[in-house]
């Protein structure tokens, strides 16, 4: 396993209700990242963090809503989320943003089930 | 416009064959090239590493290469074991940008 955890590793959920995914990383990482990945598609990439300050939105709807409180914590709150975000959702962090030669470290995954 | 294509969604060779697959782009210009491993269920864990000036990397039986004029990266498994099948991403790195993941190849090694 990686220095980057994730809970809950599975979640159902209905259209209405409200649900947070969190993400801690141990290794004194500057950057901090969320991935959505669907069946049969590439990773896609929703939210990054560095030092705590969010530097992309790669046009996520609204109803995902990302809030990172300090370096080693982040957060995706979800609400009146729709069948079509089921997937699994992935947190990374990175030493830096914008490093090509960094490695990225994931976490296990939230594999989310709305219905 | 910009397309990451992994050679197939799907890969099957006997125990002991060497694994290839392969990593195309298109509209990138890539200063690193990243390789992963993906179990079913669980998160990307990084491999390789591979500069655009590098043609050649090694890593036990692992074995990556980089060709920017074919815009190509080839990610060799020798003495593939069953314990290798799993899906595999290649990620690039452009300079000032974040990475791009492919669609990955899912290998299955046969006893």
């Amino acid at each position: 396993e990686t220095g980057v955890t994730q809970t809950p590793r599975h979640l159902v959920m209905g259209m209405t209700n409200k649900k947070s995914l969190k993400c801690e990383q141990h290794l004194g990482h500057n950057a901090m990242y969320w991935y959505k990945q669907s069946a049969k598609k590439p990773l896609e990439l929703m939210f990054v963090y560095s030092l705590e300050e969010r530097v992309e939105n790669n046009s996520v709807p609204s109803r995902f809503s990302p809030e990172c409180p300090n370096s080693s914590h982040l957060f995706l709150h979800l609400h009146t989320l729709q069948p079509e975000d089921s997937a699994l959702y992935l947190c990374a962090s990175s030493q830096e943003r914008l490093a090509g030669a960094d490695t990225q470290y994931f976490g296990p995954g939230t594999r989310l089930t709305v219905l | 416009s910009q397309k990451i294509e992994q050679n197939s969604e799907a890969l099957n060779i006997q125990e002991g064959k060497t694994a290839t697959l392969t990593c195309n782009y298109t509209n990138y210009s890539p200063a690193y090239l990243q390789w992963y491993r993906q179990d079913p269920g669980r998160g990307p864990v990084f491999l390789l590493l591979i500069r655009e000036n590098e043609k050649e990397k090694r890593k036990e039986r692992l074995k990556v290469t980089f060709d920017t004029t074919l815009k190509q990266s080839l990610f060799h498994i020798t003495a593939s074991q069953p314990a290798d099948s799993a899906t595999y991403l290649c990620a690039l790195a452009v300079y000032g940008q974040n990475f791009v993941f492919g669609p990955g190849t899912r290998l299955s090694v046969l006893p």
